[in-house]
C-alpha cells in the first residue's frame, strides 16, 4: 500500500540555522509533491509543489527538492526565524486532485 | 477575499447522533474538497464534488457519510449516527477551476468530538 514517511515527528533548530526536512514515499509513481504549513488549530496552508520532471523549486527562504529514484523529497528553510515554528506537510499527488499527505514534522525554531 | 470559512469550528455530539459539517468555499472556487485528520494521523482525503455533482467519493466511508455542495449554499458533509471512532478533525478544501486543481486552499477544520 502506499506509504509516505516525514523523516521525525519533531525537529527543533537554532534560530538562524537550516530546517531540513524529509519526505520518503514507496508505492507511489506522484506526479507531484506539495509542502503545506500548519499550525495548531488551523488548516494547512499551501507553501510550494514540485513536479516529478523538476529537481529544486525555490521560494524565498524555502527550498524543495525531488528526487523520484531515491522516493523522497527535501524540504529547507534557510535562516530560520521562531515564526517558521509549526508543522510541515509533504503532500503527494497523482491525479489531478487526490492529495495524500504525511502525518508531518513539527518544526521548533529555538531564539 | 475572504478564504474558505467552515462551521462550526467545534463540534460535540452523542453517539448516535448526527453531525452536519458546512464548507463555503473561497469565491469563484467551485471545487470542493473533505479531508479527514485522525489524531496522529495525516490528512485522508475524503470526497471530491463541483456545485451539484459528486466527482470522486472513493475516501468516504460506505455508511453514514454524506457530502454534497448544491447550486447554492455551502458544501455540507453529514455523518449519521456518530461513533467515537468519527471524532476527528474535518477540513475542506477548494479550488477554483479544474485547470487550477493542484493548489488546495484549506478552511480552519471542523473539531468533532463524539461523546
Amino acid at each position: 500500500s502506499q506509504k509516505i514517511e516525514q523523516n521525525s515527528e519533531a525537529l527543533n533548530i537554532q534560530e538562524g540555522k537550516t530546517a531540513t526536512l524529509t519526505c520518503n514515499y514507496t508505492n507511489y509513481s506522484p506526479a507531484y509533491l506539495q509542502w503545506y504549513r500548519q499550525d495548531p488549530g488551523r488548516g494547512p496552508v499551501f507553501l510550494l509543489l514540485i513536479r516529478e520532471n523538476e529537481k529544486e523549486k525555490r521560494k524565498e527562504r524555502l527550498k524543495v527538492t525531488f528526487d523520484t529514484t531515491l522516493k523522497q523529497s527535501l524540504f529547507h528553510i534557510t535562516a530560520s526565524q521562531p515564526a517558521d515554528s509549526a508543522t510541515y506537510l509533504c503532500a503527494l499527488g497523482a491525479g489531478s486532485y487526490q492529495l495524500t499527505f504525511g502525518k508531518g514534522t513539527k518544526l521548533s525554531v529555538i531564539p | 477575499n475572504a478564504g474558505v470559512m467552515q462551521n462550526p469550528r467545534h463540534l460535540v455530539r452523542r453517539r448516535g447522533q448526527e453531525a452536519r459539517l458546512r464548507c463555503s468555499p473561497m469565491k469563484g472556487h467551485s471545487h470542493v474538497y473533505w479531508y479527514r485528520q485522525l489524531p496522529e494521523e495525516g490528512l485522508k482525503f475524503m470526497v471530491y464534488l463541483q456545485k451539484e455533482n459528486i466527482i470522486d467519493e472513493s475516501g468516504m466511508p460506505k455508511e453514514r457519510f454524506s457530502a454534497e455542495f448544491p447550486k447554492e449554499g455551502p458544501s455540507i458533509l453529514r455523518i449519521q449516527q456518530v461513533v467515537r471512532g468519527d471524532s476527528a478533525a474535518y477540513f475542506c478544501a477548494s479550488s477554483p477551476s479544474v485547470d487550477l486543481v493542484y493548489e488546495q486552499y484549506f478552511g480552519p477544520g471542523t473539531r468533532l468530538t463524539v461523546t
